[in-house]
């Protein structure tokens, strides 16, 4: 069983790039997630999706776009790279939206030249 | 504004003791929090949520407290060991789940 899966684990990038994270699920939860995560300020949500065909934006949204075609998939993308977006970023589900805990993936580092 | 404390420093202590974490909020009016753990290079994990109207929720050797009063929530893993050494993250929601603030968590080393 899979549960989120996350790509690329890691990557480097030239800031000016485009950059898409890739999140995919199995377990068919509503409800989808992305935070970034940085020393000091701990976890702190860039977009969310409560089902497919919505999204929303969080704490930090400046810089990312998301898209929620489907229950399955939850890509997170960088149109323009700099440097502050170097990060671990993660993926969290949550069966619904209200309904309790996160689920996460194992996260994307980002470094960002 | 709107903060959630946790202690920066590191808690070390030895093996089989009672290890206490602390969670302090203000200007929150949260409706539950949740605990989770945070191994090296991994996503977090939860463990435990206590809602509102709870004061105390416990799982195995884990026990969670809730004082709304206090604005505080406190975390014990009771017989400690050191596979027990990881972050513990907790986290406030209120009301609606892209409503979930983190706080930056502790780091617990447990020693033999």
């Amino acid at each position: 069983i899979a549960g989120i899966t996350q790509a690329p684990t890691s990557q480097i990038l030239a800031a000016g790039r485009r950059m898409t994270l890739r999140c995919t699920q199995d377990m068919r939860h509503n409800a989808m997630y992305w935070y970034r995560q940085d020393l000091g300020l701990g976890l702190r949500l860039i977009h969310y999706s409560n089902t497919a065909g919505t999204t929303g934006k969080g704490e930090v949204p400046d810089g990312y776009s998301v898209s929620r075609a489907n229950t399955d998939d939850f890509p997170l993308t960088l149109a323009s790279a700099v440097p502050s977006q170097t990060s671990v970023y993660f993926c969290a589900t949550q069966t619904g939206v209200n309904t309790g805990e996160l689920f996460f993936g194992e996260g994307s580092r980002l470094t960002v030249l | 504004s709107q903060k959630i404390e946790q202690n920066s420093e590191a808690l070390n202590i030895q093996e089989g003791k009672t290890a206490t974490l602390t969670c302090n909020y203000t200007n929150y009016s949260p409706a539950y929090l949740q605990w989770y753990r945070q191994d090296p290079g991994r996503g977090p994990v939860f463990l435990l949520l206590i809602r509102e109207n709870e004061k105390e929720k416990r799982k195995e050797r884990l026990k969670v407290t809730f004082d709304t009063t206090l604005k505080q929530s406190l975390f014990h893993i009771t017989a400690s060991q050191p596979a027990d050494s990881a972050t513990y993250l907790c986290a406030l929601g209120t009301g609606g789940g892209n409503k979930l603030t983190f706080g930056t968590g502790t780091q617990l080393k447990v020693e033999l």
